[in-house]
């Protein structure tokens, strides 16, 4: 069965400061690769969406790389702000349809 | 609790028809998300209710799509008239906090 983690579970960072999250799976037959952000009381928001055949995939500040074959994706954020503080989340969409999630790391940027 | 429960798993149907999408969320949870899944798109959030209330229906796709929480413990989602790109699996979510997912309605529009 698949399973996905992430860590750290929670992370607080001075405003400004680049910073790293890491998800990781155990199957490596995935289809696709998804990363959220998750604000309190809200849906999720998908944020990058990288197929089995990327290797990264970039959105303004937020680049996010895919390591098929390891079983590994890590969100890079640039230049982290106050408004960047939410939980965020990765998932991995397997054969039949089947979208297993990761734990979720809870990001706080500190003006 | 049962979970989440949506209804039907599986639908079948041929454009230009009538689809509605039911889910029961999970009792005493104040949220409700509706998603679309497609295999390009990943997972897309369509609309949310907070106590019943619609909140954020920017990801609502078209004027086709209309969604109604008459009640605390029931949501439809309904698309009319359906067409073949509206082929997916849409998910119900409940929540408190944490986010639970129900099965997800598979929905192919022939």
């Amino acid at each position: 069965k698949q399973e996905v983690t992430q860590i750290p579970a929670a992370l607080s960072v001075p405003e400004g400061e680049n910073l790293v999250l890491n998800c990781s799976f155990t199957d490596s037959a995935i289809y696709n690769l998804q990363w959220f952000r998750q604000d309190p009381g809200k849906g999720l928001t998908s944020l990058l969406l990288i197929q089995s055949s990327q290797r990264e995939q970039t959105s303004g500040r937020l680049n996010a790389s895919l390591d098929k074959s390891s079983g590994r994706s890590t969100l890079y954020i640039a230049a982290s702000q106050p408004g960047d503080s939410a939980t965020y989340l990765c998932a991995v969409l397997t054969g039949a349809n089947n979208l297993f999630f990761g734990t979720g790391t809870r990001l706080t940027v500190i003006p | 609790d049962a979970g989440v429960i949506q209804s039907p798993r599986h639908e079948v149907t041929e454009m230009g028809q009538e689809v509605t999408l039911r889910c029961k969320p999970i009792s005493g949870h104040n949220s409700l998300f509706w998603y679309r899944q497609t295999m390009m798109r990943g997972l897309e959030l369509l609309i949310y209710f907070n106590n019943n209330v619609p909140i954020d229906d920017s990801g609502m796709p078209e004027d086709r799509f209309s969604a109604k929480m008459p009640n605390a413990s029931f949501s439809t989602l309904k698309i009319q008239p359906s067409e073949p790109r509206d082929s997916a699996v849409y998910f119900c979510a409940s929540s408190f906090a944490e986010q639970f997912f129900g099965p997800g309605t598979r929905l192919t529009v022939l």
